[in-house]
């Protein structure tokens, strides 16, 4: 049963440019969480799908946008990247309505030079 | 902004012996869970304790939870050099809400 997957597992982008992440949340989870983590920082929460609708957002600007797909995998848009946008971006997912830890998936380093 | 902070920032032990982490948060919650991360990779949920258990055990670990101080700690016993990570304590506030994380301890058992 594969668990959260995400791609890419790297990036390097220019400051400026667009950027997408992707994930694909476990079976069986259907509600998908992104979050943030710079270096030496816990998570920051950036916002949550389910039912395809972003339904929480932290507080992070509208540069930061996402999608949630039929088959509830999500992707991550950032638009007009700044350094600071240089951080492990981390996915995770969990069955709506069941309260358990959540399954996170490795990451995407996303470095902006 | 973090809800709270876990204490030690960093921990240095050697093989076999506890190590102890603190937690402490701000906010009212549902439950209060550990994750722990290796190498600034994916999270791994390690234990979730409920806001009206006081104490959870999970193999060699031990989760303790103080409400009314707004704490929680986690112990490892026996710790073992694979032990070595990251973790952080998560507050879950219920109601579909999301998961607030601390700025998380360095582990490093030494061999």
């Amino acid at each position: 049963d594969a668990g959260v997957t995400q791609s890419p597992t790297h990036l390097i982008k220019t400051r400026g440019q667009q950027v997408t992440l992707r994930c694909s949340p476990k079976s069986g989870h259907d509600t998908v969480s992104w979050y943030q983590q710079a270096l030496g920082q816990g998570p920051q929460f950036i916002f949550q799908y389910y039912e395809e609708e972003e339904r929480q957002r932290g507080n992070f600007p509208d540069r930061f946008s996402g999608h949630q797909f039929p088959n509830y995998s999500s992707e991550l848009n950032v638009n007009a990247l700044l350094l600071g946008d240089s951080a492990l971006y981390l996915c995770a997912s969990r069955r709506t309505g069941e309260s358990y830890g959540y399954t996170f998936g490795s990451g995407t380093r996303l470095t902006v030079v | 902004s973090q809800q709270g902070e876990e204490d030690p920032q960093a921990l240095s032990i050697q093989e076999g012996e506890n190590a102890t982490m603190n937690c402490s948060y701000k906010t009212s919650i549902n439950n209060l869970q550990w994750y722990r991360q290796n190498s600034g990779r994916g999270l791994v949920h390690l234990i979730l304790i409920r806001s009206n258990e006081r104490e959870k055990h999970s193999g060699r670990l031990r989760v303790t939870l103080d409400t009314s101080k707004k704490s929680s700690s986690l112990l490892i016993t026996a710790s073992r050099a694979a032990d070595t990570a990251s973790y952080f304590c998560a507050t879950d506030p219920g109601s579909a809400r999301q998961l607030t994380f601390g700025s998380g301890t360095q582990l490093t058992v030494l061999p």
